[in-house]
Parts: C-alpha cells; structure tokens; sequence
C-alpha cells in the first residue's frame, strides 16, 4: 500500500539553526501539506502546495518557513531560524482531489522536532 | 478561528458497548469530512469519512452520521475494542482542498 514517508523521524536542533524536514508523497498524489502538533495541543494546518506552488498557508506559517518540491518527489518544510515554540510534531500529507472524487489525505509518521 | 470543533477531550467506554464521538464545525462550505484515527507518535490514519451530500456513512463497526442543519458530525463504534483506544480527529475539507482538524477525543475503551 502506498505511503507518505518522513525523514527524519527525530530532529535535535539548538535555537537559531536552520532545520529541513523532508517528506516522500504518495507519488500521484497532486496536493500536499505540511501539519504540526505540538505535544498536547490540536493538529495545526500550515501550508497546503499544489502545481508547484503555495496554496494557502496559515498564520502560522510566517516568514521563517518556507516549503518546496524540489525534484518531482521531495516535498519540504524548512525553517530557517528555529525557536523554542517549533518544538512539535510535524506531519506530512498528501492528497489526490479530482471532480466529483472524495478522497482522504494520507499521513506521514511524523517528525518530531525538538528546538534546545 | 477553530472552523472545526470536538468538546470532548476524553471519553471512557466499556468494552462491548457503544463509543459515540462528536463534532462540530461553523464553515457551511465544507464538502466532505472525514476521521482520523491516531495513536501516540504516529501520523494520523484516515477511517471513514462522509461527503456533505448523504447523512450516514457505515463501515463495519464505524458509521459516521452528518447532520448539515445543525453543522454536527458524530462517530460511532459498535461495538467498542480496547483495540480501538486512540485520539480521535475529526476533519472537514473545503472546496479547496484543505482539510481543517478538531483538537482530538482520546478514546479509552476498558476491557
């Protein structure tokens, strides 16, 4: 069965560091996302990309973020100048939406970042 | 804005009877929704969903019911397995393409 595969599944990084999260969609799969939970609280929205560009982003998702596709395959999350507040667990999803289909997105595993 | 909400955070249910999950949202333009099962450090996995077209949705033990006047969803699992003790997400999509989560129902089934 296909999957949304993240890597790493476990980030440490000090404050300030750039970090990239790294996210393998379901390979027909024309719609993908970036979420985060941090521990405790609800699965936020971050961004949402499609035909190679941003879609909609949330509040959240400000300037020191910044998503791409990199090569056909790769979808990315970085941020550029981690904050203690990033510490979460990010997930990946991927969708497939055509006319008149419902379908569901599918999740990767997460990764959890830590920000020391 | 929570355009999607769960009230409950926690729910305790016997194992053998009935686990009934609810859900709220205030976007009338959400065309499709959907449960997200979740355990703990992993990514939620997708479990039934509902176009805002029908009014029930039944899957095995799972059935979702919609209830567009009133803008509520619910879940149900008959019967309920320890099996099935995990945080439960409800999510709705818009005409976008975008899928909106409530904060999570972390079901406990006792054996």
């Amino acid at each position: 069965e296909p999957e949304v595969t993240q890597t790493p599944s476990h980030q440490v990084t000090q404050m300030g560091q750039e970090v990239i999260l790294r996210c393998v969609p379901i390979s027909n799969h024309l719609y993908f996302y970036w979420y985060r939970q941090i521990l405790g609280q609800k699965v936020e929205f971050l961004v949402s990309f499609y035909n190679n560009e941003i879609s909609e982003k949330s509040e959240i998702f400000d300037d020191q973020f910044s998503v791409e596709r990199p090569d056909g395959s790769n979808f990315t999350l970085k941020i550029r100048s981690t904050k203690l507040e990033d510490s979460a667990m990010y997930f990946c999803a991927s969708s497939d939406y055509g006319t008149g289909t419902n379908t569901e997105a599918f999740f990767g595993q997460g990764t959890r970042l830590t920000v020391v | 804005d929570q355009q999607v909400k769960q009230n409950s955070p926690s729910l305790s249910v016997q194992e053998g009877r009935i686990s009934i999950l609810n859900c709220d949202y205030t976007n009338s333009m959400f065309d499709y929704f959907l449960w997200y099962k979740k355990y703990p450090a992993e990514g939620p996995t997708f479990l039934i969903s509902i176009s805002s077209i029908k009014d029930k949705n039944e899957d095995g033990r799972f059935t979702v019911f919609l209830n567009k006047s009133a803008k509520h969803l619910s879940l149900h699992i008959v019967p309920s397995q320890p099996g099935d003790s995990a945080v439960y997400f409800c999510a709705a999509r818009n005409t976008g393409n975008q899928f909106y989560f409530g904060t999570g129902t972390s079901l406990t089934v006792i054996p």
